[in-house]
């Protein structure tokens, strides 16, 4: 089965700090994606990456980077976190090969303070 | 206008009951189509891909119309264990996010 990890269940960190949501997937998939989930608002794509080293803005990228130094592993970071990116962030997999599935982590609930 | 529509319910349904979700989609473009299950708290599952046959898996029968440009999914016998938001997932190939989501729609199963 594919795994993709998130480093953390939950988080409560302060504004103005600085937030590593870490994500590991172990199939060999070429793209990887951040979402966020909020209520009424559905999942929203924050960045996205088709390859190591690369990445691409989704519709909501403001306040948030991202670094993709390996395959395995896509990482979002919120450079001066502020109480409006209190959320549910999701990480996801797919490949490019086929019929493409979504394949998501456990999800990260991030508490801004 | 979204990529993705769905009613958001919710649906409240008794034991055993027939329930249908309908979800719309804008961009004939559109190749593959899915069913993710929700629960509370957690990160969406895979329920079960659409294909243009129709499928089914048990109490599940996912179906597509390209024509009129929607998807549905039918729960049979609906059970407790059903409770949870349904999210339609298409994937456009060659567009930048690839996956777009309605926004869920939520079902409880009242015993």
């Amino acid at each position: 089965d594919v795994k993709v990890t998130q480093s953390s269940r939950y988080l409560v960190k302060r504004t103005g700090e600085k937030v590593f949501l870490e994500c590991v997937q172990d199939m060999d998939h070429e793209n990887m994606f951040w979402y966020r989930q909020d209520p009424g608002l559905g999942l929203r794509l924050i960045y996205f990456s088709y390859d190591v080293k690369m990445k691409e803005k989704g519709d909501i990228p403001e306040g948030y980077s991202v670094s993709r130094e390996k395959k395995e592993r896509f990482s979002l970071i919120l450079e001066s976190a502020s109480t409006n990116q209190t959320s549910m962030y999701l990480c996801a997999s797919s490949t490019v090969r086929g019929h493409e599935k979504l394949f998501f982590g456990s999800g990260t609930q991030l508490s801004v303070l | 206008r979204k990529e993705v529509e769905q009613d958001p319910g919710p649906f409240n349904v008794p034991e055993g009951a027939t329930v249908a979700f309908n979800c719309t989609y804008s961009n004939s473009a559109s190749q593959s189509f899915f069913w993710y299950r929700q629960d509370c708290r957690k990160e969406p599952k895979l329920l079960m891909s659409v294909y243009s046959s129709g499928n089914e898996d048990g109490r599940f029968t996912a179906q597509l119309n390209r024509a009129s440009q929607y998807i549905s999914l039918l729960i049979r016998d609906s059970k407790l264990s059903d409770s949870a938001t349904y999210l339609c997932v298409v994937n456009i190939p060659n567009t930048g996010n690839q996956f777009y989501f309605g926004t869920g729609t939520s079902l409880t199963v009242i015993p």
